[in-house]
């Protein structure tokens, strides 16, 4: 069972465009992050959201945590080609305290073209 | 160096053969993780080791499958009897697991494995 869903899977867009992608759970999470990896090498962190219906903002991209701490969005405006890759969301469980591994959505592939 | 490293950065064997992959974590990182991603795909969990605890091995695909972290530092990531199927990069993060934190993790460049 995964327990992030990331939509699109696959998104091919032209250079200054805007888009968001989404990341899904019936779970409640304590955080979230968001990772972009490039290829051929390994995903960098982006973002950690915390609070419910916490907006992070860094340059052009806009992260958002959902009120109930199970759903989150990526906002991408004006597109660059720089900003081709893989992003992925991550979850973070926590039971009493004790720390949990994090679980990672099934990523959204962007392409962005001149 | 500072981050994650992994050797080999390629690997191409063949169809039976066994293979050892191995990760160096950031020093004072008491989580490590192992992940296989095929091409075009996202991270597909292997392995998680958190200090001296009993390792979360639910990702493992098969029996072929094993790994071993000595105390907080390397790990080695084995496949016996590799099967074309198991050509992938696979990947090793780390991370100060801590109650307070948020588990970020930092990752490895990974291994590409062939298996012809």
């Amino acid at each position: 069972t995964q327990l992030l869903e990331q939509s699109p899977q696959f998104l091919s867009i032209q250079e200054g465009e805007n888009l968001t992608v989404y990341c899904n759970s019936s779970s409640v999470f304590s955080s979230l992050q968001w990772y972009r990896q490039e290829p051929g090498e390994g995903p960098v962190l982006l973002v950690t959201v915390v609070t419910g219906g916490e907006v992070k903002k860094l340059k052009r991209l806009t992260f958002q945590f959902g009120d109930a701490r199970k759903d989150s969005s990526l906002h991408i405006t004006a597109a660059q080609p720089g900003d081709t890759g893989l992003y992925l969301c991550a979850g973070l469980l926590r039971y009493a305290g004790t720390a949990s591994k994090l679980t990672f959505g099934t990523g959204t592939r962007l392409q962005v073209t001149l | 160096g500072a981050g994650v490293s992994q050797s080999p950065s390629n690997k191409v064997t063949e169809k039976g053969k066994d293979v050892e992959l191995r990760c160096d974590p950031i020093s004072g990182h008491t989580a490590l993780y192992w992940y296989r991603q095929r091409l075009g795909q996202g991270l597909e969990f292997l392995i998680y080791f958190q200090g001296n605890s009993a390792p979360d091995k639910s990702g493992l695909p098969s029996d072929r499958f094993s790994a071993e972290r000595t105390g907080e530092s390397v790990s080695t990531l084995t496949i016996q009897r590799t099967q074309q199927e198991d050509s992938a990069v696979y990947l090793c993060a780390s991370s100060i697991d801590l109650s307070y934190s948020y588990n970020e993790q930092f990752f490895g460049p990974g291994t590409r494995l062939t298996v012809l």
